[in-house]
């Protein structure tokens, strides 16, 4: 079945630091991908999506490029702050709204 | 935005008991909501998704005497946890979809259940 596989955490670094998050899908059909951010204490939040090959999804200067040819979906940011400390899930999503999430990465910014 | 609340939002019950928690979309109607379980360091699992004025769709495995969802109106699902046993411990998240809109999923902080 479709799967959705992010690199395990915790992930720690330091302010202004470069953010890489892994995220690579399984679908047997054309998924739209997802990164939902969870801070503490509050629900999912939608960070970014795209729904096609190629497409970029961008949003409070995080972003992923959709790869088919990798399948992959993987989550960046230039220059962290420590109010990006949260988890960051990676989420695969069919036509119908169905959401396969991955395990989810803590990020962890110190200043 | 869009806001979805759930009530309550820690609980503790005694095995054998049943619990209710509630899914509101506060300022949209929702026609499909979608009931997950998450366990500690591991990922949300999609238990079933609700549809208003009609049955749930759960996922395999879910067992759906024992996961009652009741989705009576556009802002409103219910998940009653029957008899519950100290496994059915964890956290329970809700979310809501507006209309037309499936690939949009907002969702609520979560309900801790602890069955003792």
């Amino acid at each position: 079945g479709d799967s959705v596989t992010q690199m395990e955490g915790p992930v720690t670094l330091s302010e202004e630091a470069f953010l890489t998050i892994n995220c690579t899908y399984t679908a047997t059909g054309y998924p739209s991908l997802f990164w939902y951010v969870q801070y503490p204490g509050e629900g999912l939040q939608l960070l970014l999506k795209a729904t096609k090959a190629d497409d970029k999804g961008s949003n409070k200067g995080f972003e992923a490029t959709y790869r088919k040819e990798t399948t992959s979906f993987h989550l960046e940011k230039g220059s962290v702050q420590v109010s990006d400390s949260a988890v960051y899930f990676c989420a695969s999503g069919d036509q119908g709204g169905k959401l396969i999430f991955g395990q989810g990465t803590e990020l962890s910014v110190k200043p | 935005g869009a806001v979805v609340s759930q009530h309550p939002s820690w609980v503790i019950c005694k095995s054998g008991t049943s619990v209710k928690i509630e899914c509101r979309s506060l300022d949209f109607q929702a026609t499909t909501m979608f009931w997950y379980r998450q366990f500690p360091k591991q990922s949300l699992m999609l238990m079933a998704t609700s549809n208003e004025g009609s049955k749930a769709t759960y996922e395999q495995g879910v067992e759906k005497d024992k996961f009652l969802i009741n989705h009576a109106s556009l802002t409103l699902s219910t998940l009653t946890v029957t008899s519950a046993h100290p496994e059915d411990s964890s956290f329970y998240i809700c979310s809501a979809s507006p209309p037309l809109s499936s690939y949009e999923q907002y969702f609520g902080p979560g309900t801790r259940l602890t069955v003792t």
